[in-house]
Formats: structure tokens, sequence, C-alpha cells
């Protein structure tokens, strides 16, 4: 495997369900996303992650939880979602240098969400 | 806060033809600057990143312009093919913030 690669590609649950979004990425990268793209409307930062530690968040809602076990691996867990959360969900990664910089980032292929 | 526009939204052009993308952004302090492609219902695949001490970087048929000063990036595309049709999306990190995107120029190539 090379790259990001983010499971499963495509997700239908509920609005009562729990399920999860994984990432991992292949390149030896110390930065890990979540982005959000939605119908005609640019990319949406949800979540950030240097080392493990997360670095930012972009005020997202409770029902989307995080999680970095290590700097190759990111989830996203999601609770009790609403329909209009169902979007394209892209995980990437960079090499951030040292001093708040960022690095050229790389996206995976992206989990298709579609809450009913 | 940062704020990236892309123009014209969409573009459809023959095959053959050079063209350009055209990316504006509000704070000249940036840090880089990156192209994506993005194939409907697929990730984004990164083309070319500018930092802030280039005015341009080329890969192949593609050639990307920086001018800080002007808050301007343009995507030179030439001799475009019906390969090249996706949506191009250019994003800056302005210094000591994450990457902006833009909406994007959705583009189409007849053969």
């Amino acid at each position: 495997e090379t790259g990001v690669t983010q499971t499963p590609r495509h997700l239908v649950m509920g609005m009562t369900n729990k399920k999860s979004l994984k990432c991992e990425q292949h390149l030896g990268h110390n930065a890990m996303y979540w982005y959000k793209q939605s119908a005609k409307k640019p990319l949406e930062l949800m979540f950030v992650y240097n080392f493990k530690e997360q670095t930012e968040n972009n005020s997202v809602p409770s029902r989307f939880s995080p999680e970095c076990p290590n700097s190759s691996h990111l989830f996203l867990h999601l609770h009790t979602l609403q329909p209009e959360d169902s979007a394209l969900y892209l995980c990437a990664s960079s090499q951030d240098p040292s001093g708040g910089a960022v690095g050229e980032l790389f996206f995976g292929e992206g989990s298709r969400l579609t809450v009913l | 806060k940062q704020e990236v526009t892309q123009i014209p939204a969409a573009l459809s052009v023959p095959e053959g033809e050079n063209l350009v993308l055209n990316c504006s952004f509000t704070d000249s302090a940036i840090y880089n600057l990156q192209w994506f492609r993005q194939d409907p219902g697929k990730g984004l695949t990164s083309l070319l990143l500018i930092q802030s001490s280039q005015r341009e970087q080329t890969s192949g048929r593609l050639n990307a312009s920086l001018d800080k000063s002007s808050g301007r990036s343009t995507l030179y595309i030439a001799a475009s093919q019906p390969g090249d049709s996706a949506t191009y999306l250019c994003a800056s990190a302005a210094s000591g913030s994450r990457l902006t995107f833009g909406e994007g120029t959705q583009l189409t190539v007849n053969p």
C-alpha cells in the first residue's frame, strides 16, 4: 500500500447508528487531517493532528469524534449524525516542518457518507 | 482570515487548446500555494506546490505561477486533452494557519 488509504469508500447509516471512518498513511508524515467536502462548498477543515496530538478542531459538532492512536492512523467516529452530515470525508497527511509551517498535502480517495 | 477565489467556476474548451485557470487570495503573507486535481467522486491529487519564495513551478504540461503582491496564482495547461477534464482546486496556507481552499474550476476538454 502506498500513499493515503481510506476505508470504507462508501457508507450509509441511519441517524441512530455508530460507525467509524479509517485512514492510514504510508508516507511517514507527521500530520494528518480530516476534511469535509459538501456539494457546491469549499473543503472544510475539521481536525488536524501533529504527532498524534490534536492541534486544531474547527468548531466541529461533538457527534464527530476523531482518534489518532499513532502518526500513521486516523479515525473519525460517527454517532447520531444528521442528514446534512452527508458528504465526502477526506483524509490527508503532510510532513510539516517545525515552526508552524505546512507541508505539501496528500489526500486519500475519500469516504462517501450518506445519512438517512 | 484567508479567502481563496477561483475564476471561472466552469470552463469548456476544445482539445488541444492552451488554457489558464485563475486563483486569488486575500492574505499575501502565504507560506505556500498548492494546486490539486479532483476527479468525480475521488480524492484530491496534488499537482504543483509553490513555496512563498518561488515564482513558478512546472510539471509536464502544467505550469503554475505565484504573484504574492497581487494575491494571484495561475495554472497554465498546455495542449489540453480530454483526460485533463476534472475539477481543479487551489489552496493557500497563510503563515501560521492551515490550507484554505477555493471552490474549484470544473474543466471539460471536448474531443
